[in-house]
């Protein structure tokens, strides 16, 4: 177990619909970060952020979006969903920022969204 | 273009023998390079992290190597448990920025 939360595990929705992904870090980390995992692209980075604040931006559609709450929890938005958006989403935490150092990050245990 | 790329793409071996994944990049500038495992369905577990003066790093019967001049790193499993059935991957941070580049990862089966 390595402390990350994430809700809910499965997620079955419609195309044109919109879900919100929800991950709770590891107690004290400030980092949240969203990866996608698809069947024939592996794993994407998308988004991160450190102390409410976006940091980063990887591979992630305009339709997509993400925040991260004051008590540091972390919600992924999807709309206008579209069949290719089925896959595992995982959330990752660290302590620091991820600057250039060598942080360890800790991954979720996923949600899979399968989108019809 | 940043790339990762690993090998091979599977890899079946028995129990208590020794095996060698690889990686190769061609990140620019590079910042760290990564080995993390992922049973299935389940989210990735960190292994190592080098930097680019490091040339080799070991968690228990995992040793990771990197050659920067090369930009080469591998990843030796060493008297491989039933348990170590997994993929693994890869993945390089490009300096400078908060991108990471992923590998598409060795799917590595061990069989009793």
């Amino acid at each position: 177990d390595s402390g990350v939360t994430q809700t809910p595990k499965h997620l079955i929705t419609a195309t044109g619909q919109r879900v919100t992904l929800r991950c709770s870090p590891r107690s004290g980390d400030l980092s949240v970060y969203w990866y996608q995992q698809s069947l024939d692209q592996g794993l994407q980075f998308l988004i991160q952020y450190y102390n409410g604040e976006e940091r980063a931006k990887g591979n992630i559609l305009e339709r997509f979006s993400a925040q991260q709450f004051p008590d540091l929890h972390s919600e992924l938005n999807l709309s206008s969903l579209e069949l290719g958006d089925s896959a595992l989403y995982f959330c990752a935490s660290s302590v620091v920022s991820g600057g250039g150092s060598t942080d360890t990050q800790y991954f979720g245990p996923g949600t899979r969204l399968t989108v019809l | 273009k940043n790339q990762v790329e690993q090998s091979p793409q599977s890899l079946i071996i028995l129990e208590g023998k020794n095996c060698t994944l690889q990686c190769n990049y061609t990140v620019s500038p590079f910042s760290n390079l990564r080995w993390y495992k992922q049973d299935t369905g389940r989210g990735p577990v960190s292994l190592t992290i080098m930097t680019f003066s490091e040339n080799t790093k070991s968690n228990g019967r995992y040793t990771a190597t990197l050659d920067a001049d090369t930009k080469q790193s591998s990843l030796h499993i060493t008297a491989s448990q039933l348990s170590d059935s997994a993929s693994y991957i890869c993945v390089v941070r490009v300096s400078g920025t908060y991108k990471y580049i992923f590998g598409t990862g060795t799917r590595l089966k061990v069989l009793a």
